[in-house]
């Protein structure tokens, strides 16, 4: 069965140290992946996503993300953090549901504290 | 702007009450979704349209049902609400598109649900 898992429940890194958020997919055909972000109180913002080409996928905010088919993985990173990226960041995989990409699977998400 | 609308963010309701959740989208998508979001579980698909009067179930369906009768709107149904289901629901829409192509979901602002 298709899924999406985010090992780290809780990350807390210092202000202007790098980030990176692990996501392993797992799922049989070439995937569709993303990452969301959520602040607190607010809905799901895409902040990256990958459907082919280069693996090195360039988001918002400074982030960016690396597809490698071989680990099944598409982690998050960002060499310099911000306290304002104190949020919840969901990694998805999109699935093809009738000859197109509309379903999306989630990961249980990373919350991430960031320290001053 | 691509927009998705709930029709509202809070909402209390008693054990045993049929409970209708709302979500409007502006950009004449085919597939909407319903999710649940609860703590430590990440984002679960609950049902999913890919177009009028076309209904799946996802991952947790049991006690909700859907209804869309019209393109833009995506109402989800609990028949007799109990403290379970108490939640943030997140509506989410995504247009059809042909295999490869790029695409993303776009989510309204999430309703939380207490049952009491």
């Amino acid at each position: 069965a298709q899924s999406v898992t985010q090992p780290d429940i809780h990350i807390t890194v210092s202000e202007g140290a790098s980030l990176e958020l692990r996501c392993n997919y797992s799922y049989g055909a070439t995937p569709y992946l993303f990452w969301y972000v959520q602040s607190p109180g607010q809905g799901l913002q895409l902040l990256l996503k990958y459907f082919s080409g280069d693996t090195l996928v360039q988001g918002i905010k400074g982030f960016e993300a690396e597809f490698k088919r071989s680990q099944s993985s598409f982690n998050l990173r960002k060499p310099s953090v911000h306290w304002s990226d104190a949020a919840e960041y969901f990694c998805a995989v999109g699935l093809n549901y009738g000859g197109a990409t509309n379903k999306l699977i989630f990961g249980t998400g990373t919350l991430l504290a960031v320290q001053p | 702007d691509v927009k998705v609308t709930q029709s509202s963010r809070y909402l209390v309701k008693r054990t045993g009450e049929k409970v209708f959740l709302e979500c409007v989208q502006d950009m004449d998508h085919e597939n909407m979704f319903w999710y649940r979001q609860d703590p430590g579980l990440g984002l679960r698909l609950i049902y999913f349209s890919y177009d009028v009067k076309m209904k799946e179930k996802g991952d947790i369906p049991e006690g909700y049902s859907v209804s869309r009768e019209k393109k833009e709107r995506f109402s989800l149904i609990l028949e007799s609400a109990s403290t379970n289901q108490t939640s943030m629901y997140l509506c989410a829409s995504t247009p059809t598109v042909a295999t490869g192509r790029d695409t993303e979901a776009f989510f309204g602002q999430g309703t939380r649900l207490t049952v009491v």
